[in-house]
């Protein structure tokens, strides 16, 4: 299993640009995030899924837009980058988001580290 | 309220000795996980243990142990006989199941130093 991967590790975007993070999960997880960590601090979540064709939003959403249209993909969609979205975005996945044991764990990608000028 | 805070910035220890992490969290849900996470230098984030809000005792994995006090919403994770490999910054997250959806809430981190 390749667990949960990320595309692209690093990306450096001018102001004003739109990208796609790409997120993929090959453990038929129900439950994928999006977070971004910025210097020194932790995680804030930014949208999440509880399965295929739902998604909400999670504590700083403004800027961003995601879709799962299967099981297995979660990307993140930046529409008009500022710098101030310069930051490090971690994709995650877990088995449920109840499931009330150590399974519930979410796994973490590798990271992408977003620069944007 | 901040629901996930870790009140120590920074911590060192000395190799081979144990090192207490605190976490304090707040939440009206009874039905809730707390997890540790420990993120390298590298950046990635792995999984050290869980505890479920109605375990009745605390979770133990290898070095780690998690000591739970429900009443004072306190989730300290305890490091034993700390390793080089052991310095690193660590996260204690939340899940709420009942009244958050399974959203995670994290803490802004322990960097942890072990001294040779």
């Amino acid at each position: 299993n390749a667990g949960v991967t990320q595309t692209p590790k690093f990306q450096v975007l001018k102001t004003g640009q739109s990208m796609t993070l790409q997120c993929a999960q090959d453990m038929n997880h129900e439950y994928m995030s999006w977070y971004r960590q910025d210097p020194g601090m932790g995680l804030r979540l930014i949208h999440y899924s509880v399965g295929a064709g739902i998604t909400d939003q999670g504590e700083v959403p403004n800027g961003y837009n995601v879709s799962r249209s299967t099981t297995e993909d979660f990307p993140l969609r930046l529409l008009s980058a500022a710098p101030s979205q310069t930051s490090v975005y971690f994709c995650a996945s877990s088995r449920t988001s109840g499931g009330h044991s150590s399974t519930d764990t979410q796994y973490f990608g590798p990271g992408t580290r977003l620069t944007v000028l | 309220a901040q629901k996930i805070t870790q009140t120590q910035p920074g911590m060192f220890v000395q190799e081979k000795e144990a090192v207490t992490l605190d976490c304090t969290y707040d939440t009206s849900d009874p039905s809730y996980g707390l997890f540790w996470y420990k993120q390298p230098s590298s950046g990635e984030m792995i999984f050290l243990i869980y505890q479920g809000s109605y375990d009745q005792q605390n979770a133990t994995e290898g070095r780690y142990s998690l000591n739970f006090q429900k009443a004072r919403k306190s989730a300290n994770l305890v490091i034993s006989a700390s390793q080089l490999g052991d310095s690193a910054m660590y996260f204690c997250a939340m899940r709420e199941y009942n009244t958050n959806a399974g959203k995670s809430t994290f803490g802004d981190g322990t960097t942890l130093t072990v001294k040779p």
